[in-house]
């Protein structure tokens, strides 16, 4: 079936830029996105990129996307205490089915 | 514009018991999807419902079940609960012809 991996853990300091990766195995997969998880609350949608692109920018926040290696990464520039939380990579093959999540990778901001 | 609202925040029920849940989707959205967030297990799909249908459930048992209203709410309804239940539930709705689900804060069950 199909699975998302991620990194668990990763530590930055404040005003650096961070970079969150995420592999996947579904060749098929056609929608990916990134969601953000604060302490206690629900999942917000950061970004999500189709796979007929390799790259998309929104303000502060890049996604790469190299398909050949089932690669996604989340680039936050100028990292910030607010951004500390558990940052989620999921994927879909046909954009109104389920997600499939990774286990999420959790960002602490160092002041 | 109002996001997705969940109901209760937080439920506390004891093994054996039956628990509901409900979600209200983003006006306008038709597809309400649940998952489960559970310690150590991540986020794992439940149920998808679309236009009153259920259009796919995930690897979970029978006594996992809901449905939705014709207003695009949802209900998630949990029998005979166990304690690996305890879990955070998260209700997501999607606008048809769109591609992004939004989340609501979650409902946190707990099984004592």
């Amino acid at each position: 079936g199909e699975d998302v991996e991620q990194s668990l853990f990763l530590s930055v300091r404040e005003g650096d830029s961070s970079v969150i990766n995420c592999t996947y195995t579904d060749s098929s997969s056609t929608y990916l996105y990134w969601y953000k998880q604060e302490p206690g609350a629900g999942l917000q949608l950061l970004t999500y990129i189709f796979s007929n692109m390799d790259m998309k920018q929104d303000q502060r926040l890049t996604v790469l996307l190299n398909k050949k290696d089932k690669h996604l990464s989340l680039r936050i520039a100028d990292t910030q205490t607010g951004d500390s939380a558990i940052y989620f990579c999921a994927e879909t093959d046909s954009g109104n089915t389920p997600l499939v999540f990774g286990k999420g990778t959790r960002l602490s901001v160092i002041a | 514009e109002a996001g997705v609202t969940q109901s209760p925040t937080h439920l506390i029920k004891t093994r054996g018991q039956q628990a509901t849940l409900r979600c209200s989707p983003i006006s306008g959205h038709t597809s309400v999807y649940w998952y489960q967030q559970a310690l150590g297990l991540g986020l794992q799909f439940l149920l998808w419902y679309d236009e009153g249908e259920e259009r796919n459930r995930g690897n979970f048992p029978p006594r996992f079940s809901g449905r939705q209203f014709p207003n695009y709410s949802s209900e998630l309804n949990v029998n005979a609960l166990e304690l690996e239940d305890s879990a955070l539930y998260l209700c997501a709705s999607r606008p048809q012809g769109f591609y992004e689900q939004y989340f609501g804060p979650g409902t946190r069950l707990t099984v004592t």
